[in-house]
């Protein structure tokens, strides 16, 4: 059973500090991960990784796929308050008949306090 | 600025009441998913669709939902009847799939039924 795992559940950090979120997945036909930030309404999209060891980069956000380790990373660097939010991986594979799907995650929820 | 719409934002209905959400995903995009969101399970694909095809709604409870695609710009989930423990928010989502390449998927604002 495909499986996408993300730690911690929940943060609380001070404005300014820097955090590190993970996602570790076990998923046949991986074809891609990606990140998605939730407020109060839907995901928007954050990243897609489909390349091991190439950091994708959007601001303060940045994010690297060890495809070797089966896992994710998204660093957030001098956080504010804004960037309060679940933040959420999903893995996208292949399945029957060439579709291609989602798994999501449960999660992190990310608070930052000033 | 294009967007997956979705109606209703908000509902509330009575248990065994039926309830039908409606989608208009992003146009040019050829894959739909419904997906419901809960605090306890986080987000579950229900349905998808690809070229208006259902490929796979084993996430779906096949007694009470249904979910079809009419044309093109029209997916809908349907409850009947719903029941309290259907309470969650429901997002469809879109993108462009092919056979062997497959990229970023797009939510709607999600509508967000209560069954009481």
């Amino acid at each position: 059973e495909d499986k996408v795992v993300q730690s911690p559940l929940s943060l609380v950090v001070h404005e300014g500090d820097t955090v590190t979120l993970n996602c570790s997945y076990e998923v046949t036909n991986f074809r891609s991960l990606l990140w998605y930030k939730q407020e109060k309404k839907a995901p928007t999209f954050l990243f897609m990784l489909t390349s091991s060891g190439i950091e994708k980069k959007s601001g303060r956000l940045s994010s690297i796929l060890d495809k070797k380790e089966l896992f994710s990373i998204l660093n957030i660097t001098a956080t504010q308050t804004g960037d309060s939010a679940i933040y959420l991986c999903a893995v996208g594979k292949f399945s029957g008949a060439g579709s291609y799907q989602l798994t999501f995650g449960k999660g992190t929820k990310l608070s930052v306090i000033p | 600025d294009a967007r997956v719409t979705q109606t209703p934002r908000h509902k509330v209905t009575e248990m065994g009441q039926e309830v039908t959400m409606r989608c208009q995903p992003i146009l040019g995009h050829n894959t739909v998913f419904w997906y419901r969101q809960t605090m306890m399970q986080g987000l579950e694909l229900l349905a998808y669709f690809r070229n208006r095809a259902p490929l796979d709604d084993s996430g779906m409870p096949k007694d009470r939902f249904s979910a079809e695609m009419p044309d093109a710009t029209l997916a809908t989930l349907k409850i009947q009847p719903s029941e309290p423990r259907d309470s969650a928010v429901y997002f469809c989502a879109s993108g462009f799939t092919t056979g062997s390449s497959g990229n970023t998927i797009y939510f709607g604002e999600g509508s967000w039924l209560t069954v009481v």
